[in-house]
C-alpha cells in the first residue's frame, strides 16, 4: 500500500481484556517497529523486526506484551490482561532498508489509541 | 543509554514570524543521527529534517533549518515564515550510528507549537 496502515484506529478495552493491534507496513519494507506513546509524551520504543525475525524486544514493558510478524509483512502487537497504564497510542513504523548504517527514512502509521477502562 | 530532552512543552508564534524549538541530548557516541518530527492531530509522525553528526554543516529544508552544536549536544529547530499548517507537536529524536541499537529512535517529550493568525 501507499502508507503504513494500522487498525483499529481506536480501541476501548475493559481492564483484564486481551487486545490485538494490527500493523500493515509498506509493501517490501524490511524493517518494522512498534512504539508506545503515552498521553503528552514522546513515543517510546517497544520492539523491532527485520522481516520475520524479532531482533530487539528490549522495550516491551512486561511479559503481557507480545509482538509477531510471522510472514515478514503484517505485524500484530498483542497485550494480555490489559491494565490502565497500558492506555496509550501505539505507533507502527516501517523502513525499506536492511542495513543499519545506511541513512534511511521511516514511515509511520497513524497509530491505534488504546483506552483501558 | 541515550536521552533526549525538550525543555519547552509549548511554544507559540505569530504567522509569518520565526520560531526556534530547543532540544538537547546525552550520548557517549561520536557518530549518530538527529531528527525533528512533526505530529499533527492525525498522529502520524512526519519527518521534518535530519542531521548526521559527522557533518558540520547544518541541515536545511526550505523554511526549516537546524542549529547543531555537537560539543554542547544541542539540536534546535528554526522555522522561518511560520504558517498555520506548521501547528503540531514537534519531537526531537536520536538514532545511534552503531549496528547494535542502530534501528530504534529515542524521542524527546515534545513541544506543542501554536501558530497565531
Amino acid at each position: 500500500g501507499a502508507g503504513v496502515s494500522q487498525s483499529p484506529r481506536y480501541k476501548v478495552a475493559k481492564r483484564g481484556q486481551d487486545v490485538a493491534l494490527r500493523c500493515d507496513p509498506i509493501s517490501g519494507h524490511v524493517s518494522l517497529f512498534w512504539y508506545q506513546q503515552a498521553l503528552g509524551q514522546g513515543p517510546e520504543f517497544l520492539t523491532y523486526f527485520q522481516n520475520e525475525a524479532q531482533l530487539d524486544k528490549s522495550g516491551l514493558p512486561s511479559d503481557r506484551f507480545f509482538a509477531e510478524r510471522p510472514e515478514g509483512s503484517v505485524s500484530t502487537l498483542k497485550i494480555q490482561r490489559t491494565q490502565q497504564e497500558d492506555s496509550a497510542v501505539y505507533l507502527c513504523a516501517s523502513s525499506l532498508a536492511r542495513v543499519p548504517l545506511v541513512n534511511y527514512g521511516y514511515t509511520f502509521g497513524s497509530g491505534t489509541r488504546l483506552t483501558v477502562v | 543509554a541515550q536521552t533526549v530532552t525538550q525543555s519547552q512543552p509549548e511554544m507559540s508564534v505569530q504567522e509569518a514570524e520565526t520560531v526556534t524549538l530547543s532540544c538537547t541530548y546525552d550520548t557517549s557516541e561520536s557518530d549518530y543521527y538527529l531528527f525533528w518530527y512533526k505530529q499533527p492531530p492525525s498522529r502520524q509522525m512526519i519527518l521534518v529534517i535530519r542531521q548526521e553528526a559527522y557533518k558540520q554543516q547544518n541541515a536545511t529544508e526550505n523554511r526549516f533549518s537546524v542549529n547543531f552544536q555537537k560539543a554542547a549536544k544541542s539540536f534546535s529547530l528554526k522555522i522561518s515564515d511560520s504558517q498555520l499548517g506548521d501547528a503540531a507537536m514537534y519531537f526531537c529524536a536520536y538514532r545511534s550510528f552503531l549496528i547494535q541499537g542502530a534501528q530504534k529512535l529515542v524521542f524527546g517529550q515534545g513541544t506543542r507549537l501554536t501558530i497565531n493568525p
